[in-house]
């Protein structure tokens, strides 16, 4: 069964600074998504960045990105100059088996300090 | 604008009362799910539908039921079996094709006493 692991609860950091979040998982499947979602203190759940497994280079999106190592099945996210409105609860994501449903880390809440 | 919408934001009922959370969506997605969110826990899938007249169970669907009539709409029911009901749901829908990218709605913070 796929598994999510997000081994730090919360983290903080200083505005304008570099943050990792670590997010480490179990499939058996061999191709596969990977997903990054921020749920700021709204509560709505944002999309912040993908990854298909099947390619080798690391996506980005603006100020995030990832250190997909599929041999290890990590899976981090990178946020570089942070801002006040990175302060949020990060979920790392992947599909049960194919194209179903999602299952979630318990998350990280980021704390962003000015 | 297309999306998807749930209510109320905020819900409150008394113990052994069943109650229905709406979830609606525009985006002419197939797929629709419910997940529940507690702290610590992330969130958690408690059914999700594919297709109209058909829905499968998550991981934890005791104490649940929903329908699936109409595309755009997947209602779920809290009933009286579920023993901890207070939580917050988030409603999500997806295409068929491309069921791991999915949008979510704004949630629903259900408080039963």
């Amino acid at each position: 069964a796929q598994t999510v692991t997000q081994s730090q609860p919360e983290m903080s950091v200083q505005e304008a600074e570099t943050v990792t979040l670590s997010c480490t998982y179990d499939t058996s499947e061999s191709n596969y998504y990977l997903f990054w979602y921020k749920q700021p203190p709204s509560r709505q759940m944002i999309l912040v960045i993908r990854q298909e497994a099947y390619k080798q280079q690391n996506a980005t999106e603006n100020r995030f990105s990832v250190n997909f190592q599929k041999a290890a099945k990590s899976f981090s996210l990178k946020i570089s100059d942070s801002q006040l409105g990175d302060t949020a609860m990060y979920f790392c994501a992947l599909p049960y088996s194919g194209n179903t449903p999602l299952v979630f880390g318990k998350g990280t809440r980021l704390s962003v300090i000015a | 604008d297309g999306g998807i919408t749930q209510s109320p934001k905020y819900l409150f009922r008394k113990e052994g009362q069943n109650v229905t959370l709406s979830c609606e969506q525009n985006l002419n997605h197939d797929a629709m799910y419910w997940y529940r969110q507690d702290p610590g826990q992330g969130l958690r899938l408690i059914y999700y539908s594919q297709i109209v007249n058909d829905f499968q169970k998550g991981d934890i669907a005791e104490g649940y039921s929903v329908s699936r009539e109409k595309k755009e709409s997947f209602p779920l029911t809290v009933t009286s079996a579920q023993k901890n009901p207070t939580a917050f749901y988030l409603c999500a829908s997806s295409s068929a094709i491309r069921a791991y990218e999915q949008y979510f709605g704004p949630g629903t913070r259900l408080t039963v006493t």
